[in-house]
């Protein structure tokens, strides 16, 4: 499988523990995006990496959360001391250099958090 | 308010019929913007681009109108696995990162 792709599909966690994401973008893009998207929502941007350099974070990234992409293949997102209003689709995007370039996004199945 | 809106639906047709689907951008410098589609519990993919010229893919028809700053999608003759939500997306300035809007939900009924 070439595509993007994300661990674990699902993660059922209790308030206040912490929880790790990976992503493994396809092997030659040097972009890679982290999205979250709750019920009825679209995606909405969380942060994104230019190889190993985190170039942009939202607003919405609280420092409870973290990304790393620390060889510039695959990335880690982490929550810590997760809240219920954390409970979402995090999905990961790769695209080929920049947007300017290639256009389209490539999304990996997405990693389904429920914090109880 | 929302950089990208849509009207969330859903927009319930029959097989056949044309539908069609607008959404409003705030941000004028904002480049490029493209429909996604995405299906139920699926991650979503890049259906078509919009251009100010129009763009046509078989069935679908998507335009840009940068002097009102809305987007439209038109799929004629609907399918039954036109079933999904549309997501209407802009390019940031700088060509950084995608802002979907809310997505529509299409429902095609036999």
């Amino acid at each position: 499988d070439t595509g993007v792709s994300q661990n674990p599909r699902h993660k059922i966690t209790k308030r206040g523990q912490n929880v790790t994401f990976r992503c493994d973008p396809i092997s030659e893009h040097n972009r890679l995006y982290w999205y979250r998207q709750t019920l009825g929502q679209g995606p909405e941007f969380l942060t994104y990496f230019q190889n190993e350099a985190q170039l942009e974070k939202s607003r919405l990234l609280s420092d409870r959360f973290s990304a790393e992409r620390p060889k510039g293949s695959f990335s880690t997102l982490e929550i810590q001391r997760t809240e219920q209003g954390d409970s979402a689709m995090y999905l990961c995007a790769s695209s080929l250099e920049g947007l300017i370039r290639s256009e389209k996004l490539f999304f990996g199945s997405g990693t389904q958090l429920s914090v109880l | 308010r929302k950089e990208v809106e849509q009207d969330p639906g859903p927009f319930n047709v029959p097989e056949g019929a044309t539908v069609a689907f607008n959404c409003t951008y705030s941000n004028s410098a904002s480049q490029s913007f493209f429909w996604y589609r995405q299906d139920c519990r699926k991650e979503p993919k890049l259906l078509m681009s919009v251009y100010s010229s129009g763009n046509e893919d078989g069935r679908f028809t998507a335009q840009l109108n940068r002097a009102s700053q809305y987007i439209s999608l038109l799929i004629r003759d609907s399918k039954l696995s036109d079933s999904a939500t549309y997501l209407c997306v802009g390019m940031n300035t700088g060509f950084q990162k995608l802002v979907f809007g809310t997505g529509t939900r299409l429902l095609v009924s036999p």
